[in-house]
Protein backbone atom coordinates (compact mmCIF):
# COMPACT_ATOMS: atom_id res chain seq x y z
CA UNK A 1 0.00 0.00 0.00
CA UNK A 2 0.70 3.55 -0.89
CA UNK A 3 3.01 5.64 1.71
CA UNK A 4 1.02 8.86 2.42
CA UNK A 5 3.02 11.93 3.27
CA UNK A 6 2.08 15.33 5.35
CA UNK A 7 4.03 18.01 7.19
CA UNK A 8 4.60 16.74 10.81
CA UNK A 9 3.83 20.12 11.82
CA UNK A 10 3.38 24.28 10.79
CA UNK A 11 2.81 27.33 12.42
CA UNK A 12 -0.15 29.68 11.82
CA UNK A 13 -0.28 32.93 13.21
CA UNK A 14 -4.39 34.38 14.20
CA UNK A 15 -5.70 35.79 11.24
CA UNK A 16 -3.10 33.80 9.14
CA UNK A 17 -3.68 32.11 6.06
CA UNK A 18 -1.31 28.19 6.23
CA UNK A 19 -1.56 25.06 3.79
CA UNK A 20 -0.88 21.71 4.31
CA UNK A 21 -0.31 19.52 1.78
CA UNK A 22 -1.20 15.47 1.42
CA UNK A 23 1.15 13.66 -1.03
CA UNK A 24 1.58 9.55 -2.34
CA UNK A 25 4.39 7.57 -2.82
CA UNK A 26 2.40 6.01 -5.79
CA UNK A 27 2.17 9.32 -7.56
CA UNK A 28 0.41 12.19 -8.23
CA UNK A 29 -2.65 12.73 -5.79
CA UNK A 30 -5.94 13.06 -8.25
CA UNK A 31 -9.33 13.39 -7.82
CA UNK A 32 -9.65 9.50 -7.93
CA UNK A 33 -8.53 9.52 -4.87
CA UNK A 34 -11.29 11.26 -3.19
CA UNK A 35 -8.86 13.20 -0.78
CA UNK A 36 -10.70 13.70 2.65
CA UNK A 37 -9.33 16.07 5.36
CA UNK A 38 -9.98 15.64 9.15
CA UNK A 39 -9.58 17.39 12.35
CA UNK A 40 -8.54 16.00 15.83
CA UNK A 41 -8.22 17.65 19.04
CA UNK A 42 -6.98 16.01 22.09
CA UNK A 43 -9.10 13.61 23.80
CA UNK A 44 -12.00 13.93 20.64
CA UNK A 45 -12.46 11.75 18.21
CA UNK A 46 -11.34 12.89 14.48
CA UNK A 47 -13.84 14.97 12.84
CA UNK A 48 -14.65 15.12 9.00
CA UNK A 49 -13.49 18.63 7.16
CA UNK A 50 -13.04 17.96 3.55
CA UNK A 51 -14.54 14.76 1.19
CA UNK A 52 -13.58 14.33 -2.22
CA UNK A 53 -11.01 17.02 -2.83
CA UNK A 54 -13.13 19.77 -1.97
CA UNK A 55 -16.38 19.53 -0.36
CA UNK A 56 -17.38 20.56 3.03
CA UNK A 57 -20.04 19.17 5.06
CA UNK A 58 -22.37 21.42 7.22
CA UNK A 59 -20.05 21.45 9.98
CA UNK A 60 -17.01 22.97 8.41
CA UNK A 61 -16.15 26.02 9.14
CA UNK A 62 -16.00 28.42 5.48
CA UNK A 63 -12.13 29.52 6.38
CA UNK A 64 -11.15 25.34 5.49
CA UNK A 65 -11.09 24.64 1.39
CA UNK A 66 -9.57 21.75 0.14
CA UNK A 67 -7.72 21.38 -3.53
CA UNK A 68 -5.31 19.72 -6.05
CA UNK A 69 -1.83 21.77 -6.48
CA UNK A 70 1.23 20.24 -7.79
CA UNK A 71 -0.03 16.71 -7.40
CA UNK A 72 -1.09 16.64 -4.12
CA UNK A 73 -4.31 17.36 -2.37
CA UNK A 74 -4.08 20.80 -0.17
CA UNK A 75 -5.90 21.84 3.21
CA UNK A 76 -5.67 25.61 3.07
CA UNK A 77 -7.22 27.78 6.12
CA UNK A 78 -7.75 31.03 5.88
CA UNK A 79 -8.03 33.26 8.53
CA UNK A 80 -6.38 30.73 11.96
CA UNK A 81 -8.60 31.02 14.86
CA UNK A 82 -7.23 29.64 18.14
CA UNK A 83 -9.59 26.40 17.73
CA UNK A 84 -8.01 25.83 14.87
CA UNK A 85 -5.08 24.44 16.81
CA UNK A 86 -5.15 20.74 16.36
CA UNK A 87 -4.00 17.63 14.41
CA UNK A 88 -4.82 17.12 11.08
CA UNK A 89 -4.74 14.03 8.78
CA UNK A 90 -5.58 13.31 5.14
CA UNK A 91 -6.80 10.13 3.86
CA UNK A 92 -6.43 8.85 0.40
CA UNK A 93 -8.39 6.41 -1.47
CA UNK A 94 -6.98 3.54 -3.54
CA UNK A 95 -8.43 0.39 -5.51
CA UNK A 96 -7.29 -1.76 -3.08
CA UNK A 97 -8.44 0.42 0.15
CA UNK A 98 -7.46 3.39 1.87
CA UNK A 99 -4.13 5.17 3.47
CA UNK A 100 -4.34 7.91 6.42
CA UNK A 101 -1.65 10.71 6.37
CA UNK A 102 1.35 10.29 8.98
CA UNK A 103 -0.72 13.58 10.35
CA UNK A 104 0.29 17.76 10.64
CA UNK A 105 0.23 19.37 14.21
CA UNK A 106 -1.14 22.92 13.75
CA UNK A 107 -0.11 25.38 15.93
CA UNK A 108 -1.75 28.34 15.63
CA UNK A 109 0.63 31.06 17.54
CA UNK B 1 -29.59 12.48 15.18
CA UNK B 2 -27.17 10.49 13.63
CA UNK B 3 -24.85 8.25 15.93
CA UNK B 4 -21.87 5.53 16.11
CA UNK B 5 -21.60 3.39 19.16
CA UNK B 6 -18.79 1.05 19.55
CA UNK B 7 -18.14 -1.56 22.14
CA UNK B 8 -16.05 -4.72 22.45
CA UNK B 9 -13.17 -3.40 23.26
CA UNK B 10 -11.08 -5.26 25.98
CA UNK B 11 -8.12 -6.66 27.34
CA UNK B 12 -6.97 -10.03 25.29
CA UNK B 13 -3.77 -11.79 25.17
CA UNK B 14 -1.40 -12.24 22.76
CA UNK B 15 -2.75 -14.30 19.55
CA UNK B 16 -6.59 -13.67 21.25
CA UNK B 17 -9.55 -13.00 19.53
CA UNK B 18 -11.99 -10.09 19.99
CA UNK B 19 -15.23 -9.27 17.66
CA UNK B 20 -15.83 -5.35 18.18
CA UNK B 21 -19.21 -3.83 17.41
CA UNK B 22 -20.85 -0.81 16.13
CA UNK B 23 -24.13 0.00 16.74
CA UNK B 24 -25.74 2.55 14.42
CA UNK B 25 -28.42 5.27 14.81
CA UNK B 26 -30.09 7.44 12.97
CA UNK B 27 -29.66 5.46 9.42
CA UNK B 28 -29.48 2.12 7.97
CA UNK B 29 -25.71 0.45 7.86
CA UNK B 30 -26.79 -1.38 4.57
CA UNK B 31 -27.34 1.56 2.59
CA UNK B 32 -24.31 2.84 3.15
CA UNK B 33 -20.43 2.11 2.69
CA UNK B 34 -18.63 2.02 6.58
CA UNK B 35 -14.95 2.07 7.75
CA UNK B 36 -13.10 0.99 10.49
CA UNK B 37 -10.39 3.02 11.65
CA UNK B 38 -8.05 2.58 14.66
CA UNK B 39 -4.96 4.68 16.54
CA UNK B 40 -2.45 3.73 18.93
CA UNK B 41 -1.65 5.37 21.85
CA UNK B 42 0.14 8.72 20.94
CA UNK B 43 0.17 7.40 17.10
CA UNK B 44 -1.67 8.64 14.57
CA UNK B 45 -4.67 7.37 12.52
CA UNK B 46 -4.63 4.13 10.54
CA UNK B 47 -7.20 2.98 8.15
CA UNK B 48 -7.77 -0.46 8.81
CA UNK B 49 -11.00 -2.86 7.17
CA UNK B 50 -13.86 -1.05 4.86
CA UNK B 51 -17.18 -2.58 3.88
CA UNK B 52 -18.28 -1.25 0.34
CA UNK B 53 -21.95 -0.10 -0.68
CA UNK B 54 -22.69 -1.95 -3.43
CA UNK B 55 -22.03 -5.54 -3.23
CA UNK B 56 -20.31 -5.63 0.12
CA UNK B 57 -16.99 -5.90 -1.34
CA UNK B 58 -14.34 -5.76 1.53
CA UNK B 59 -10.76 -4.02 1.70
CA UNK B 60 -8.00 -4.20 4.70
CA UNK B 61 -4.69 -2.70 5.64
CA UNK B 62 -2.00 -4.69 4.93
CA UNK B 63 -1.52 -4.92 8.37
CA UNK B 64 -4.60 -7.30 9.31
CA UNK B 65 -5.28 -8.77 6.47
CA UNK B 66 -5.83 -12.52 6.76
CA UNK B 67 -6.34 -12.04 10.16
CA UNK B 68 -9.18 -9.22 10.85
CA UNK B 69 -13.32 -9.41 9.33
CA UNK B 70 -15.92 -7.21 8.84
CA UNK B 71 -19.08 -7.40 8.53
CA UNK B 72 -22.55 -6.06 9.09
CA UNK B 73 -25.85 -7.22 10.67
CA UNK B 74 -28.36 -5.28 8.46
CA UNK B 75 -31.37 -6.80 11.14
CA UNK B 76 -29.30 -5.73 13.96
CA UNK B 77 -28.11 -2.25 12.16
CA UNK B 78 -24.57 -3.45 13.13
CA UNK B 79 -21.12 -3.33 11.90
CA UNK B 80 -18.56 -5.76 13.12
CA UNK B 81 -14.93 -6.29 13.56
CA UNK B 82 -13.65 -9.58 14.03
CA UNK B 83 -10.12 -9.51 14.95
CA UNK B 84 -8.20 -12.61 15.56
CA UNK B 85 -4.15 -13.85 16.02
CA UNK B 86 -4.17 -10.13 17.67
CA UNK B 87 -0.81 -8.90 18.09
CA UNK B 88 0.81 -6.06 20.56
CA UNK B 89 1.06 -3.92 17.70
CA UNK B 90 -2.88 -4.31 17.38
CA UNK B 91 -3.72 -2.45 20.66
CA UNK B 92 -5.28 0.95 19.88
CA UNK B 93 -8.67 2.88 20.47
CA UNK B 94 -10.66 1.18 17.17
CA UNK B 95 -13.33 3.90 15.60
CA UNK B 96 -16.71 2.96 13.85
CA UNK B 97 -16.48 5.36 10.80
CA UNK B 98 -20.01 5.88 8.77
CA UNK B 99 -18.68 5.75 4.90
CA UNK B 100 -15.96 4.64 2.88
CA UNK B 101 -16.42 2.05 0.15
CA UNK B 102 -18.97 4.66 -2.23
CA UNK B 103 -20.45 6.57 0.31
CA UNK B 104 -19.08 10.12 1.78
CA UNK B 105 -17.40 9.52 5.11
CA UNK B 106 -18.89 11.90 7.75
CA UNK B 107 -19.70 10.95 11.11
CA UNK B 108 -17.45 9.00 13.31
CA UNK B 109 -17.91 7.05 16.57
CA UNK B 110 -16.08 7.60 20.12
CA UNK B 111 -14.09 4.36 20.01
CA UNK B 112 -13.75 1.40 21.79
CA UNK B 113 -10.06 0.69 23.20
CA UNK B 114 -8.15 -2.76 22.27
CA UNK B 115 -5.27 -3.86 24.78
CA UNK B 116 -2.89 -6.81 23.69
CA UNK B 117 -0.93 -7.81 26.61
CA UNK B 118 0.34 -10.92 28.36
Amino acid sequence: QAVVTQEPSLTVSPGGTVTLTCGSSSGAVVSGNYPYWFQQKPGQAPRTLIYDTSNKHSWTPARFSGSLLGGKGVLTLSGAQPEDEAEYYCLLFFSNGAVFGGGTTLTVL
Amino acid sequence: EVYLLESGGDLVQPGGSLRLSCEASGFTVSNYGMTWVRQAPGKGLEWVSGIALSGGTTYYADSVRGRFTISRDNSENKLYLQMNSLRAEDAALYFCVKGGGGSVVDIWGQGTMVTVSS
